[in-house]
């Protein structure tokens, strides 16, 4: 069965600082993806990676996948309020398994 | 494009009650899915379909909870009898191939 874990958990950072959150996952996964949630809301779909070396870029937002390692990570450069979320990972084996997510507050 | 719709939106429901969900995906999508999200946590499968046979439903509590697809559209997802640990929200999703999967708003299931 397909485990995902994030890290970390909850993180808060300052405006115009850089950090990457981490996502693990258990076993072969077909593909890799990235969601944001904001509060009471549904979930938007940030990267779909599909394949070992792939990095995707929107904005301040870049994701990368090693297969290899079972890792993916999502970078923030230069962070602004607006990117204030919860981020979500997810490997899909036949079934997409979510992260327990990473809740990021930037502040000012 | 219209995205997935979900009702109701918001239920308030007594332990030992039912409820259901109505999703209907985006139009042309095959896959469609029932997440659990309880708060704090990252989304859980409870069933995912392709048309409208059932792909998994392994994790889905099957003594209390029933999903069907009919005609490969729409789907419902019931929860009879509901118990206080059935409060989350509930989401319905939808795909076209596999690759990006598009989630509605939500339905979001108080049990008091």
């Amino acid at each position: 069965e397909l485990k995902v874990e994030q890290n970390p958990l909850f993180l808060s950072m300052q405006e115009g600082k850089n950090y990457t959150i981490y996502c693990n996952y258990s076993t072969t996964s077909d593909r890799l993806y990235w969601y944001r949630q904001d509060p009471g809301k549904s979930l938007e779909s940030l990267f779909v990676l599909l394949s070992n070396g792939a990095v995707k870029q929107e904005g301040r937002l870049m994701a990368s996948l090693d297969t290899k390692a079972r890792l993916s990570t999502l970078h923030i450069t230069a962070a602004v309020h607006d990117l204030s979320a919860t981020y979500f990972c997810a490997g899909d084996n036949n079934d997409m398994r979510f992260g327990a997510g990473t809740r990021l507050t930037v502040k000012p | 494009e219209a995205g997935v719709a979900q009702s109701p939106r918001y239920k308030i429901i007594e332990k030992r009650q039912s409820v259901a969900f109505w999703c209907n995906p985006i139009s042309g999508h095959a896959t469609l899915y029932w997440y659990q999200q309880i708060l704090g946590q990252g989304p859980k499968l409870l069933i995912q379909f392709q048309n409208n046979g059932v792909v998994d439903d392994s994790q889905l509590p099957k003594d209390r909870f029933s999903a069907e697809r009919l005609k490969g559209v729409d789907s419902t997802l019931k929860i009879q009898p509901a118990k206080l640990e059935d409060s989350a929200v509930y989401l319905c999703a939808s795909s076209l191939g596999g690759n990006t999967i598009y989630f509605g708003e939500g339905s979001w299931l108080t049990v008091v």
